[in-house]
């Protein structure tokens, strides 16, 4: 099946900087990479997803980028706030199955 | 629309007790599914399924069994609690397809002493 890992596990911004995290996948049939934002006691919740076709995407202060040669996505928050702390999930899905598969997530702290 | 459902939010058992969490959706997606969160694990896929009467098996299915009859509702049963199934579980739903968002509940806090 597929293997997604994710990385920093911890990553300490201060308010206004860039953050990037990083994911890479093993399945080369994998076609969609979403990115997932959790708050302390809830669900995760969709915040950016790039499909396999497209190379970047921008919504706001987050993109995502995806280079399928390497097999690697990341996901940038540019001008960070305090309210971007949360764990983030990636996350890919398309081959085998219908499956998502999730890296280990990253606990993101804005310092203000 | 209420989205996706679960309870309890939080349960406490014992060894070998059994008990099923609940799940359900208002959105009419086809594909359901059961995620299990552990610290520096993720999300792990316990079961998931693609309509009412199909279920299939995802990374860590033992010790957990599940069932579709209704497009709505996707039961999550413990037969036989044990220490390792203490973790925060999770239920999704979405349209059935690659591109389809899934939607997360709230989760339910299982602890099995």
């Amino acid at each position: 099946g597929e293997n997604v890992e994710q990385h920093p596990s911890t990553l300490s911004v201060q308010e206004g900087d860039s953050a990037v995290i990083k994911c890479t996948y093993s399945d080369s049939a994998s076609n969609y990479f979403p990115w997932y934002k959790q708050e302390l006691g809830k669900g995760p919740q969709l915040i950016i997803d790039i499909r396999s076709n497209v190379g970047e995407k921008k919504d706001q202060r987050i993109a995502v980028t995806l280079n399928k040669t390497a097999k690697h996505f990341s996901l940038h928050i540019t001008e960070t706030q305090p309210e971007d702390s949360a764990v983030y999930f990636c996350a890919a899905s398309g081959g085998t199955g219908n499956q998502f598969y999730f890296g280990t997530g990253t606990s993101l702290t804005v310092i203000p | 629309n209420a989205g996706v459902t679960q309870t309890p939010k939080f349960q406490v058992l014992k060894t070998g007790q059994s008990m099923t969490l609940q799940c359900a959706q208002d959105m009419n997606h086809e594909y359901m599914s059961w995620y299990r969160q552990d610290p520096g694990m993720g999300l792990r896929l316990i079961h998931y399924s693609v309509g009412a009467g199909i279920t299939d098996q995802g990374e860590v299915p033992n010790g957990y069994n599940v069932s579709r009859s209704t497009t709505e509702d996707f039961p999550l049963r413990l037969l036989s609690a044990a220490p390792s199934q203490t973790s925060v579980y999770f239920c999704a739903s979405s349209y059935e397809g690659s591109y389809n968002e899934q939607f997360f509940g709230p989760g339910t806090r299982l602890t099995v002493l």
